[in-house]
């Protein structure tokens, strides 16, 4: 099962403004990743934020995450058409054995539209 | 560029055939997962292998299974395959860490089941 939701489930924005992606984990966590992928494509890391920070920005990307909520969210700032992708929100829970398991959520639909 | 390639990158196979997914990890890493990915839901853990053995496994039955050589290549294998089994499936390298990093991700071998 998935441990992470996604918020929402699609979303559609003009170039240059801004989309906010949410997503909620259950258990504990090392750190959270956020990835991107393009039309049924593999998956391309842009960002990892661990469970001790609150905040991590990265180019246009800014990342936050509250540990008390079990909740995430990515800023894409000053979208572009090229920014159309799904992205996902994955979990590295705390306490766990094995190394390269990372828990995905289903992933937020984003299309910029020119 | 990831650097981990995936062969081949498209098939299709009828119920009951066998199949087996290669993957080529990034120079340096010594850890692979692989993933299921079906359309439409974010990928889903099946197993890690780690110098060659396997190290941790999701929610998969025993007809999936895998090999890590020496080069740190892999293979994914499916026996017994069932139309459910119709996805992408997605290769990803990494150094093993105290926590699972950033994963570099093939564009995957996308299987089609009649």
């Amino acid at each position: 099962s998935q441990q992470g939701e996604e918020d929402p489930q699609a979303l559609s924005i003009q170039e240059g403004e801004n989309a906010t992606m949410n997503c909620s984990y259950k258990t504990s966590i090392n750190n959270l990743q956020w990835y991107r992928q393009n039309s049924g494509r593999g998956l391309v890391h842009l960002i990892l934020i661990r469970s001790n920070e609150r905040e991590k920005h990265s180019g246009r990307l800014r990342v936050t995450l509250d540990t008390s909520k079990k909740s995430s969210s990515l800023l894409i700032t000053a979208s572009r058409a090229a920014d159309t992708a799904s992205y996902f929100c994955a979990t590295d829970a705390a306490g766990g054995t094995s190394y390269g398991k990372l828990t995905f959520g289903q992933g937020t639909i984003l299309t910029v539209h020119p | 560029e990831t650097g981990v390639t995936q062969s081949p990158t498209h098939l299709i196979k009828t119920r009951g055939q066998q199949v087996t997914l290669r993957c080529s990890s990034q120079s340096g890493h010594n850890t692979v997962s692989w993933y299921q990915q079906a359309l439409g839901q974010g990928p889903q853990f099946i197993f890690q292998y780690y110098r060659e053995e396997e190290n941790g496994r999701g929610n998969f039955p025993p007809r999936f299974s895998g090999l890590q050589f020496p080069n740190y290549s892999s293979e994914l294998n499916v026996n017994a395959l069932e139309l459910d089994d119709s996805a992408l499936y997605l290769c990803a390298s990494s150094l093993r860490l105290i926590s699972t990093g950033e994963l570099f991700f093939g564009e995957g071998s996308r299987l089609t089941v009649l």
